[in-house]
């Protein structure tokens, strides 16, 4: 069964550059979240989006922006990038109705 | 206020039953979900409960919700070395969207 893809796996970046990940939902998947997940720590939410609309903000860092496409992907904007922005950041999709939010593989960022 | 709690650390031997326990606060909590994450990967979605249940059974997992004492549990049957991983609680909350709310994991430690 497809899954959600992410890209980049990995990505190496230096302070103060910018990055953008990607996201391809689940086909039919019609809501898409990103979580960051710190070294030793638990996913926390950053912000989803439902039919191309944002539904949500987490604890976002205003140097980020994400939006979602007409095609369902989606793409986080990450400015002025910070040491402490090294995390695996996850996104996961959900079909609207539905219970079962699945996870891509994670984009893990290293800010040097 | 939201806030899921899980013990950090859990050893068994191969072949035992493994219970991890979860705590939660939110009453508006509508679905509770197990996830495992191995290292450097992502996460995989196990099982979840809807928060009218009381148990669950799928395969070898057991999920057991005890709504009073907000306090959910994964049995996991015959316990193999491929189940060493972490394993995350998380809760989905009434009408915030869908997001969710990790425990801090409890990594699993399978012993030949």
């Amino acid at each position: 069964a497809a899954g959600v893809i992410q890209s980049p796996r990995h990505l190496i970046k230096e302070k103060r550059e910018t990055a953008t990940l990607k996201c391809y939902p689940i086909p039919r998947h019609d809501t898409v979240y990103w979580y960051q997940q710190g070294p030793g720590q638990d996913p926390q939410f950053l912000i989803s989006f439902y039919e191309k609309m944002q539904s949500d903000k987490g604890s976002i860092p205003d140097r980020f922006s994400a939006q979602q496409f007409s095609d369902y992907h989606s793409e986080l904007n990450m400015s002025s990038l910070e040491l402490g922005d090294s995390a695996l950041y996850f996104c996961a999709s959900i079909r609207s109705g539905g219970h079962e939010q699945y996870f891509g593989p994670g984009t893990r960022l290293t800010v040097t | 206020g939201e806030d899921v709690e899980q013990s950090l650390f859990l050893s068994v031997r191969e072949g035992d039953s493994s219970v991890i326990n979860c705590t939660y606060t939110d009453s508006s909590s509508t679905y509770l979900y197990w996830y495992k994450q191995e290292p450097g990967a992502g996460l995989q979605l196990l099982t979840y409960i809807f928060s009218n249940m009381d148990m669950k059974q799928d395969q070898r997992l057991t999920v057991l919700l005890n709504k009073k004492d907000k306090h959910l549990s994964l049995r996991i049957a015959d316990t193999q070395t491929g189940d060493s991983a972490i394993y995350f609680c998380a809760e989905s909350i009434r009408n915030q969207g869908g997001k969710l709310i990790f425990g801090q994991g409890t990594e699993l430690s399978v012993k030949p």
